[in-house]
């Protein structure tokens, strides 16, 4: 079984602030991370991904995530942050299913509320 | 680009209604997927299916039931709607990736 953890289910920051969201996951197997990212009425869209390779992994708007395995953890981080970052954020992580699916848990999603 | 459209972005049903909420993706994806979404609770995956007419249950199937005919279309049955249904539904699908692509979403309200 798997499962994945945001510790904080809300982040206050003020524009051009650093942030860090952070989600730890368990898995007894090989997993793949991802971040996702769910702006106001729309569905999700993938922020970024690690599925093997170099541990950072970075987005084009410039989020970063580190996959830590000896802490099973992959938080999400952007130096300075803009005020169209708002949004809903959710750690996920992906084992593979019937079919040679990969199948998907995701943790309970971090609002992160940019103020100017 | 990857398109994942879903047959509503707002449904209003009444209790023991059968509700069917559509979901179609452009991009030849093997797997397809429903969740629900609740605020606090994340998202929660109801079924998915890897292959046209193969199903398989996700954490939360009680109360659903899915079709897959073609590969494109994916469906989610409600077959007896009950008010602890109301919550917006999302569509996904992905391919050899593990990445999903995630439809707008169905925002569904049982009175």
């Amino acid at each position: 079984a798997q499962s994945v953890t945001q510790l904080d289910s809300q982040v206050p920051v003020f524009e051009e602030a650093p942030v860090e969201l952070r989600c730890n996951y368990s898995s007894s197997v090989s997993v793949y991370l991802f971040w996702y990212v769910q702006y106001p009425n729309q569905g999700l869209q993938l922020l970024l991904k690690y599925l093997s390779g170099s541990t950072l992994v970075e987005s084009i708007n410039g989020f970063e995530a580190e996959f830590n395995k000896s802490q099973t953890s992959f938080h999400l981080r952007k130096p300075s942050v803009h005020i169209s970052d708002t949004a809903e954020y959710f750690c996920a992580v992906s084992r593979t299913g019937a079919g040679g699916s990969y199948i998907p848990t995701f943790g309970r999603g971090t609002s992160l509320i940019v103020h100017p | 680009d990857v398109k994942v459209t879903q047959s509503s972005r707002y449904l209003v049903k009444r209790t023991g209604e059968k509700v069917f909420l559509e979901c179609v993706q452009d991009m030849d994806h093997e797997n397809m997927f429903w969740y629900r979404q609740d605020p606090g609770l994340g998202l929660r995956l109801i079924y998915f299916s890897y292959d046209v007419k193969m199903k398989e249950k996700g954490d939360i199937p009680e109360g659903y039931s899915v079709s897959r005919e073609k590969k494109e279309r994916f469906s989610l049955i409600l077959e007896s709607a009950s008010t602890n249904q109301t919550s917006m539904y999302l569509c996904a699908s992905s391919a050899d990736s593990a990445t999903q692509y995630f439809g707008p979403g169905t925002r569904l309200t049982v009175l």
